[in-house]
């Protein structure tokens, strides 16, 4: 069973372009989150995506923003790119059930370096 | 709303000895718990998780962990350690139901492990 790829794995972006990221979902997985690293804020929710609708939101700017197809595969996109946005991004699915026998799993992520 | 303490950014242990990872968690409703553990440039792995049930929890690579609700805690232990052990280690806590795919994130505790 393949796990959930993330593309690309490393990218460079020049500071006010836009980015967008990828992240494939485990098969049969509903929900996909996505997360922020930096080594000063640690591990930030972005937002979750549940059956093509975002269901949960954190606490960034409108910059961030994400879409979920209709296959579960999912998209975040960055606008305006900041030096603060250089992180390691990170996707996580699962089956979204809010049950206690699911968990998430984790894509190796993304990282984003703006220069 | 909830968040996560990890008691210890580093914790420095010899090849043998006993692993403690300590983590504190705030949750105005019943919490699912997680521990996961990150290699350098990986994504995130799931140790072991607390749903509900039995409050001791027993994970991959012989970890385990116990839920005591009393003291708002869920501690990460592993009675031997191994250098293949040296990773950083987060505690997470989400709610169930829609906000399952929201994990909170503790600040992380890197261990180190000596021969």
């Amino acid at each position: 069973k393949a796990g959930v790829t993330q593309t690309p794995r490393y990218l460079i972006k020049t500071r006010g372009q836009q980015v967008t990221l990828s992240c494939s979902p485990i098969s049969g997985h509903r929900s996909v989150s996505w997360y922020q690293q930096t080594p000063g804020q640690g591990l930030q929710f972005l937002f979750e995506y549940f059956s093509e609708t975002q269901r949960n939101k954190g606490n960034f700017p409108g910059r961030f923003s994400g879409r979920q197809f209709s296959n579960s595969r999912s998209e975040m996109n960055v606008s305006t790119l900041e030096l603060g946005d250089s992180a390691l991004y990170l996707c996580a699915s699962s089956y979204g059930r809010g049950l206690g026998d699911t968990e998430a799993f984790f894509g190796q992520g993304t990282r984003l370096t703006v220069v | 709303a909830q968040s996560v303490t990890q008691l210890g950014s580093h914790v420095s242990v010899s090849e043998g000895a006993l692993v403690l990872l300590r983590c504190n968690y705030s949750s105005s409703v019943p919490p699912y718990l997680f521990w996961y553990v990150q290699y350098p440039n990986q994504g995130l792995q799931l140790l072991l998780k607390y749903t509900t049930g039995a409050t001791l929890v027993k994970g991959i690579n012989g970890f385990e962990a116990e839920f005591k609700k009393s003291e708002t805690s869920f501690h990460l232990t592993k009675p031997s350690a191994h250098m293949s052990d040296a990773a950083e280690y987060f505690c997470a806590v989400t709610r169930g139901g829609t906000s399952y795919g929201k994990l909170t994130f503790g600040q992380g505790t890197i261990l180190t492990v000596h021969p």
